[in-house]
């Protein structure tokens, strides 16, 4: 079974400046995704950044980035220039392509202060 | 507009009433699951179907069922519902095999049992 472990659960930063959430797993697979996500207190789940695990290359997407860790099962998340609206719950998550499953971490809960 | 809907939005039930949740998507995905979140806990998969007729355990199936007769729709069934299934539930798809299985996230439904 494969496991998600986010060993922060709450991280701070000041505005404008950058901030690293961890994020391991675990698994036998050799073909997955990883993906985080993010929370706002509206409950809704939004779609930040994905990695195919096939891919050396960290995945970028504006202001965030993943160094991606294969070998060491490591996948966390740079957040850059950190603004106010990135305060929110964030899940790193697994998909392994081989069937549906999915699993979560319990989430990061990052605040921002202005 | 792409998109997954849930309903009800908010459901306060009694012990042992059966109620079902529904969960359409409109983005012809293959993928769909369902989640619950609880505080602490992050997302726990409950139940996700890789196409019709097709249905397979989560990591926390016990007290649920689904059924999936079309693509679009993916109900969640608590026949008899108990104190420890009130939580938050989300509903997902993805577009499954050859995608980046990046899964779109419904608006969740909140459950209180007593």
């Amino acid at each position: 079974a494969q496991t998600v472990t986010q060993s922060q659960p709450e991280m701070s930063v000041q505005e404008a400046e950058t901030v690293t959430l961890s994020c391991t797993y675990d698994t036998s697979e050799s073909d997955y995704y990883l993906f985080w996500y993010k929370q706002p207190p509206s409950r809704q789940m939004i779609l930040v950044i994905r990695q195919e695990a096939y891919k050396q290359q960290n995945a970028t997407e504006n202001r965030f980035s993943v160094n991606f860790q294969k070998a060491a099962k490591s996948f966390s998340l740079k957040i850059s220039d950190s603004q106010l609206g990135d305060a929110a719950m964030y899940f790193c998550a697994y998909y392994g392509t081989n069937a549906g499953k999915s699993t979560f971490g319990d989430g990061t809960t990052l605040t921002v202060k202005p | 507009e792409a998109q997954v809907t849930q309903n009800p939005r908010y459901l306060i039930t009694v012990t042992g009433k059966k109620l079902t949740v529904t969960c359409s998507q409109n983005m012809n995905h293959e993928y769909m699951s369902w989640y619950r979140q609880d505080p602490g806990l992050g997302l726990r998969q409950i139940y996700y179907s890789m196409n019709v007729e097709v249905t397979d355990k989560g990591d926390v199936p016990e007290g649920y069922k689904v059924s999936r007769k079309e693509k679009r729709n993916f109900p969640l069934i608590l026949e008899s519902p108990s104190p420890n299934q009130t939580s938050l539930y989300f509903c997902a798809s993805n577009p499954g095999q050859g995608s980046t299985y990046e899964q779109y996230f419904g608006p969740g439904t909140r459950l209180t049992v007593t």
